[in-house]
């Protein structure tokens, strides 16, 4: 597609369900990285991969959060008995190796 | 630890008011820094990546600036449609992440007709 695309673009659920969320890449850009951004707060790293390479963990804020990336391309975002403070947008970029990330528009997760 | 710092939190501008949005930073080896713009509810857009101090680059009404320790946007002459949340990102050396960005909280601009 022309951009990065992530589904859904919203959702609610209920605190203790698992969530799973969508990024789409650009294709051909070989980094794919997620960041959440809460309200009044910057973007908030949680995990880069980078084509075949193991991926860099290091943002996750705790092991309820997991990420996979299928061949290259797709990514899904888990986040298992989510929390309230796991409400936030999350924002799923792209990019060639190094170079300018180009994001979604985000998903923006309630957990009520 | 790699920090972002960015001011004024919020500025409010009349049409054709010129002013600046300023981003210091300390990082371990600068790679880049990057500005970005977000409207309500999308995703950051890439506006500029400067390098080195004294680098600066253009578009439209828009010039950013880099020295050692910071970056200005420069807004010159705005209008309404400039209103947008300004983010300011350094993409660290190191042992950072090759790629990773490190942002700020961000400048909310309103232009005002």
């Amino acid at each position: 597609g022309a951009g990065v695309s992530q589904s859904p673009s919203n959702k609610v659920t209920e605190k203790g369900k698992d969530v799973e969320l969508r990024c789409d890449p650009i294709s051909g850009h070989t980094a794919l990285y997620w960041y959440r951004q809460s309200l009044g707060q910057g973007l908030e790293f949680l995990i880069y991969f980078q084509g075949n390479s193991a991926p860099d963990k290091s943002g996750l804020p705790s092991d309820r959060f997991s990420a996979e990336r299928t061949g290259g391309s797709v990514s899904t975002l888990t986040i298992q008995r989510t929390q309230q403070e796991d409400s936030a947008v999350y924002l799923c970029a792209s990019s060639r190796q190094g170079a300018k990330l180009f994001f979604g528009s985000g998903t923006q997760l309630s957990v009520l | 630890e790699d920090q972002v710092t960015q001011s004024p939190e919020a500025l409010r501008l009349q049409e054709g008011e010129s002013s600046s949005l300023n981003c210091s930073y300390t990082v371990s080896g600068l790679r880049g820094l990057f500005w970005y713009r977000q409207d309500p509810g999308k995703g950051p857009e890439f506006l500029f990546t400067l390098y080195s101090a004294g680098e600066e680059k253009e578009k439209e009404r828009l010039k950013a600036t880099l020295t050692k320790k910071e970056s200005f946007l420069h807004i010159t002459a705005p209008k309404p449609e400039d209103s947008a949340t300004y983010l300011c990102a350094v993409q660290a050396g190191g042992g950072s992440t090759l790629g990773r960005l490190y942002f700020g909280r961000g400048t909310q601009l309103t232009v005002w007709p």
